[in-house]
């Protein structure tokens, strides 16, 4: 199958810095590519679409000046979450397109942990 | 509006036992249908999928998932259960109002299998 890579898996940061997670298709190329949010023992909540050389597309209710995404290659989206808060502490976890006929799968990577002191 | 609906929390099952694990759905027009599992601390893993064709689709790990039409359902299942199969599983439709390929996921079911 497709396989999408996270980095880093676990950051932890101070409150008021910001924090890169990067989202790599790694064997093949993703014209779009997802941004999810998890709560404890919830289900996934969809922040962003991203889309490949264009500005990504935000949920109702999320900051886009707070999440920022940017795709700037067929492999590669990145989400910065800036001047993080405790709030912010989450499990965030990207997927990628597979574009073949009727399949359009979505792959998902492994999921990045943020706690913010 | 589409949604999806896994109405348990958690199924439990002895391990060798058969498991269904439930998911019914709303959308218009034919659903393009998921099912992903998910282990502590760890993205999801690509089950199954239903776009057409034969109602039963086989996909990984020993997992089926019988698409029912008239009930709008779409039913997760293994003939036997392992205790490895322990983990959290999610049912997702593409939602096709919104011309993107997003999904809309449910809850949901946390799966135990007890040895």
């Amino acid at each position: 199958g497709a396989v999408v890579s996270q980095h880093p898996s676990w950051v932890i940061c101070k409150s008021g810095t910001s924090v890169k997670i990067e989202c790599r298709s790694l064997d093949f190329q993703a014209t779009t590519m997802f941004w999810y949010r998890q709560f404890p023992k919830q289900s996934l909540m969809l922040m962003a679409t991203s889309n490949e050389g264009s500005k990504a597309t935000y949920e109702q209710g999320v900051e886009k000046d707070k999440f920022l995404i940017n795709h700037a290659s067929l492999t590669l989206s990145t989400l910065t979450v800036t001047s993080a808060h405790p709030e912010d502490s989450s499990f965030y976890i990207c997927s990628a397109i597979v574009y073949g006929g009727a399949l359009n799968i979505q792959y998902f990577g492994a999921g990045t942990r943020l706690s913010v002191l | 509006a589409q949604s999806v609906a896994q109405p348990e929390d958690q199924v439990n099952v002895a391990e060798g036992n058969p498991l269904t694990v439930k998911c019914t759905y709303s959308v218009s027009g034919n659903p393009y249908l998921f099912w992903y599992v998910q282990y502590p601390n760890r993205g999801l893993q690509f089950l199954l999928k239903y776009i057409t064709g034969d109602n039963l689709v086989k996909g990984s790990y020993g997992f089926e998932a019988e698409f029912n039409k008239s009930q709008t359902s779409f039913h997760l299942k293994k003939p036997s259960a392992l205790v490895s199969d322990s983990a959290l599983y999610f049912c997702a439709v593409r939602d096709m109002d919104s011309g993107t390929y997003k999904y809309i996921f449910g809850t949901g079911t946390r799966l135990k299998v007890l040895a």
